[in-house]
């Protein structure tokens, strides 16, 4: 069981665009930034959005990054069918004291 | 350019015991935050241990006591020691570099760099 809640698939189109919520509580995405990773099939994470919004160098403009209380969203815009993945939001709680991430959400690009 | 190289993994019986590597490149281990991250099978991430520049180290509560991180700075390699393995340790073990930054009272933490990951089987 997860500390942060994330639906476990979304589908989209070619060229369309999807959400992925993530939920916590005020001790984790409440009072700390979210950190969002892309895993493609066999492959190691890769940082997506750091603090909230911010893109690491080499991160098309494509993804973004918001927050709103004690939720966190993932936007992809221009979907591809190389964008098909599990994405996974991460944040600290403050009251584990730890490192907590979401259960992951598939990507299908139909 | 930055690269992680995980070794180590590979399949072990219950109550045994494994030690992974981590071989760094492109950045200093001692003067970072260095954790490993664990994904069991068909599941999430889950956050095992860290080791920070000054050498305090933490762990989560379900490898504390048997699991132990180190690194060597002449090498450049970041370890985690396993023993006492349970099959609920069966996971591709990733080691990562973790940034820290605090806003006042709130702290951002992620990881930006990953190795490639090593599986750990832990099975009889």
């Amino acid at each position: 069981q997860s500390v942060l809640t994330q639906p476990p698939s979304v589908s989209a189109a070619p060229g369309q665009k999807v959400t992925i919520s993530c939920s916590g509580s005020s001790s984790n995405i409440g009072n700390n930034p979210v950190s969002w990773y892309q895993q493609l099939p066999g492959t190691a994470p890769k940082l997506l959005i750091y603090e909230n919004n911010k893109r690491p160098s080499g991160i098309p403009d494509r993804f973004s990054g918001s927050n709103s209380g004690t939720s966190a969203t993932l936007g992809i815009t221009g979907l591809q069918t190389g964008d098909e993945a599990d994405y996974y939001c991460g944040t600290w709680d403050s009251s584990l004291s730890d490192v907590v991430f979401g259960g992951g959400t598939k990507l299908t690009v139909l | 350019e930055v690269q992680l190289v995980e070794s180590g993994g590979g399949l072990v019986q219950p109550g045994g015991s494994l030690r992974l590597s981590c071989a760094v490149s492109g950045f200093t281990v001692s003067s970072n935050y260095m954790s490993w991250v664990r994904q069991a099978p068909g599941t999430g991430l889950e956050w095992v241990s860290v080791i920070y520049s000054d050498g305090r180290t933490y762990y989560s509560d379900s490898v504390k006591g048997r699991f132990t991180i180190s690194r060597d700075d002449s090498k450049n390699t970041l370890y985690l020691q396993m023993n006492s393995l349970r099959t609920e340790d069966t996971a591709v073990y990733y080691c990562a570099r973790r940034i820290t930054v605090f806003h006042g009272a709130t702290r951002s933490v992620y990881f930006d760099y990953w190795g490639q990951g090593t599986l750990v089987t832990v099975s009889s």
